[in-house]
């Protein structure tokens, strides 16, 4: 299955700032899936990231708040803009890795935990 | 929408014994459920699928039961060790073909 790596690991962030998450798999994939997982909580799909269209974010998440880019196959970015300490959360980066009974799984970087003061 | 119940507290067991984790689904009966672990610090690792038609699914001291009168998948790690401690995530088909997470149950196996 496909190797994906995340930075930063983790950050520290001050209130009012932005900070650009980098995705990087070491195989060429259509889509890409930025989730975010919160203290406690389940991991909820912020995106969809296509190579060459915009990205497709679910209801709740906004452009302007997390613009995503891919620029090609094995790339993308998360920009969390504007922080605030309720956005301090672990971010996870993660593709389609193969079908498994006719439905796909994924599989997920190792997430860059966002701490914001 | 589906909806993914998992139970949030704890569950600590002994070293050796088998431990069963629950997952429930409110809405209709999915397709499948998947099953991932994830550890501290890592991202989810997918360990196994269990489709609608499927009773019961084994791999290794692993097994994965679904009941759909009950709405309810069954986990279960037989002769436990520390090392399966973990968060054990359960997840389906759910809006727009993606997937859905419950929130997970952390497990603990003591020596």
């Amino acid at each position: 299955s496909a190797v994906i790596s995340q930075k930063p690991s983790r950050d520290i962030c001050q209130r009012g700032t932005s900070l650009t998450i980098q995705c990087q798999v070491d195989s060429q994939v259509t889509m890409m899936f930025w989730y975010r997982q919160q203290p406690g909580q389940s991991l909820t799909l912020i995106a969809t990231a296509n190579q060459g269209s915009e990205a497709t974010y679910e209801s709740g998440f906004v452009i302007d708040k997390f613009p995503i880019s891919r620029p090609n196959l094995t790339f993308s970015t998360l920009t969390v803009s504007n922080m605030s300490p309720e956005d301090s959360s672990i971010y996870l980066c993660s593709v389609f890795s193969g079908r498994v009974s006719g439905a796909n799984v994924l599989t997920f970087g190792a997430g860059s935990r966002l701490t914001v003061l | 929408s589906q909806k993914i119940e998992q139970n949030s507290e704890a569950l600590n067991i002994q070293e050796g014994k088998t431990a069963t984790l629950t997952c429930n689904y409110t809405n209709y009966s999915p397709a499948y459920l998947q099953w991932y672990r994830q550890d501290p610090g890592r991202g989810p690792v997918f360990l196994l699928l269990i489709r609608e038609n499927e009773k019961e699914k084994r791999k290794e001291r692993l097994k994965v039961t679904f009941d759909t009168t009950l709405k309810q998948s069954l986990f279960h790690i037989t002769a436990s060790q520390p090392a399966d401690s973990a968060t054990y995530l359960c997840a389906t088909r759910g809006a727009g073909n993606m997937l859905t997470f419950g929130g997970g149950t952390r497990l603990m196996v003591k020596p």
